[in-house]
């Protein structure tokens, strides 16, 4: 079946813009996470939701950052006043089940902040 | 300091070799160890996972989990040009925060 889905692939912004990433998870898959990738380093994570709701948002940098899934599918990560340290891979995750080391990732967004 | 360490690469193997990849942590509450597989601007692929000690075996990859020592390793058997990738180990405790090492870059020659 499809994968988790993302789009754009890429996006390139200039600094102090705001920009809009979406996630489409597995078909019934209730939790979705938002991780960061760095250059050469691991994903680092960033907000997990379980259904509509954020359970945890306590990887968000700061407040230029925020995340909706309004429907429990969709999410969409949502970058205030773009800076140059944003840019990276954020990559979406969606599991079957809550609160699940079984994360099943997207091919993620390349945000590049100019 | 990074709560899962791994070992810097980059690798390269022949075909038909073993590649060892090998991981440390520090969180004692960690009990899921997951490896990933991350081609070059894919997203990261879920190999194996493990929970707690012991070892576990796919096809030609086997994980191993010590939680005595901290230490987590792959191995990667016959490989194939098609392995060539950077491999990414994460750990967990109950809930979902992966926390990832940096990823060894594998090179199999053919």
């Amino acid at each position: 079946g499809a994968g988790v889905s993302q789009t754009p692939s890429n996006k390139v912004t200039e600094k102090g813009k705001y920009v809009e990433l979406r996630c489409d998870p597995i078909s019934g898959h209730t939790a979705l996470y938002w991780y960061r990738q760095s250059l050469g380093q691991g994903p680092e994570f960033l907000i997990y939701f379980q259904g509509t709701g954020a359970a945890d948002d306590s990887g968000l940098p700061n407040d230029r950052f925020f995340a909706v899934r309004p429907e429990g599918s969709v999410s969409t990560l949502k970058i205030q006043r773009t800076e140059r340290g944003d840019s990276a891979v954020y990559l979406c995750a969606s599991s079957l089940r809550p609160s699940s080391y079984e994360q099943y990732f997207g091919p993620g967004t390349r945000l590049t902040v100019t | 300091q990074k709560e899962v360490e791994q070992d810097p690469g980059p690798l390269s193997v022949p075909e038909g070799a073993i590649v060892s990849l090998n991981c440390t942590y520090s969180n004692s509450a960690f009990q899921y160890f997951m490896w990933y597989r991350q081609y070059s601007r894919k997203g990261p692929e879920l190999l194996m996972y493990t929970y707690s000690s012991g070892n576990k075996e796919d096809g030609r990859f086997t994980a191993q989990v010590d939680k005595s020592s901290k230490y987590i390793s792959l191995f990667i058997r016959d490989s194939q040009p098609s392995d060539s990738a950077t491999y990414l180990c994460a750990s967990c405790s109950n809930d979902y925060k992966l926390s990832f090492g940096a990823g060894t870059t594998v090179t199999v020659r053919a």
